[in-house]
């Protein structure tokens, strides 16, 4: 069973608009991860969030979790036609443990 | 590239052969993650370890999946009597032992069963 679940679940945007991804999951955590995946290719970890922060940042990234709504956001700001991937939320319930993904949004960034 | 490898990356094979996938994670990761992941879906757990102790295993995994690690280094899942449903993309993840919860995964291989 997937925990998390992203909405969109497809979006498509112009080169240099923000793109904004929604992910809601079901379970108290520990913590909240987003991978990229291109097409026919493995995962690529973007970002970790802990259960106790609120917000982070990295390059054009920002994540915001909030576990009283159980959901978080990912949001690429000034996006790129090589953003244009499929975006997952994982959930960890305990640290170190398995990952639960959601079943993703698919980002089409058109140049 | 990042450090976790996974063989062969594609393998076509007959329904009811057996097929066999290697991981070689990232060296000194203790951890290490088994996913499979069909077309437009998210990768679902299936199985993992810690060094050569197989801890936790998904109903996904049918009597005919079996995964050893059996020197806690590179892992191998392999698929006996293979069947069209098992088409999927196979993920080796890795994790290092006390040092946060990222997981590195692997390139994935993908299996077509015809």
């Amino acid at each position: 069973s997937q925990q998390g679940e992203e909405d969109p679940q497809a979006l498509s945007i112009q080169e240099g608009e923000n793109a904004t991804m929604n992910c809601s999951y079901k379970t108290s955590i520990n913590n909240l991860q987003w991978y990229r995946q291109n097409s026919g290719r493995g995962l690529v970890h973007l970002i970790l969030i802990r259960s106790n922060e609120r917000e982070k940042h990295s390059g054009r990234l920002r994540v915001t979790l909030d576990t009283s709504k159980k959901s978080s956001s990912l949001l690429i700001t000034a996006s790129r036609a090589a953003d244009t991937a499929s975006y997952f939320c994982a959930t960890g319930l305990a640290a170190g443990n398995k990952l639960t993904f959601g079943g993703g949004t698919r980002v089409l960034v058109k140049p | 590239d990042t450090g976790v490898s996974q063989n062969p990356r594609h393998k076509i094979t007959k329904r009811g052969q057996n097929v066999t996938f290697r991981c070689d994670p990232i060296s000194e990761h203790n951890r290490l993650y088994w996913y499979r992941q069909t077309l437009g879906q998210g990768p679902e757990f299936l199985t993992y370890f810690q060094n050569e102790a197989q801890l936790e295993k998904s109903r996904l995994l049918s009597d005919r999946f079996s995964a050893e690690r059996p020197k806690g280094s590179f892992s191998t899942l392999e698929i006996q009597r293979t069947e069209q449903g098992d088409s999927a993309m196979y993920l080796c993840a890795s994790l290092p032992a006390g040092s946060g919860n990222t997981i590195y995964f692997g390139e994935g291989s993908w299996l077509t069963v015809v």
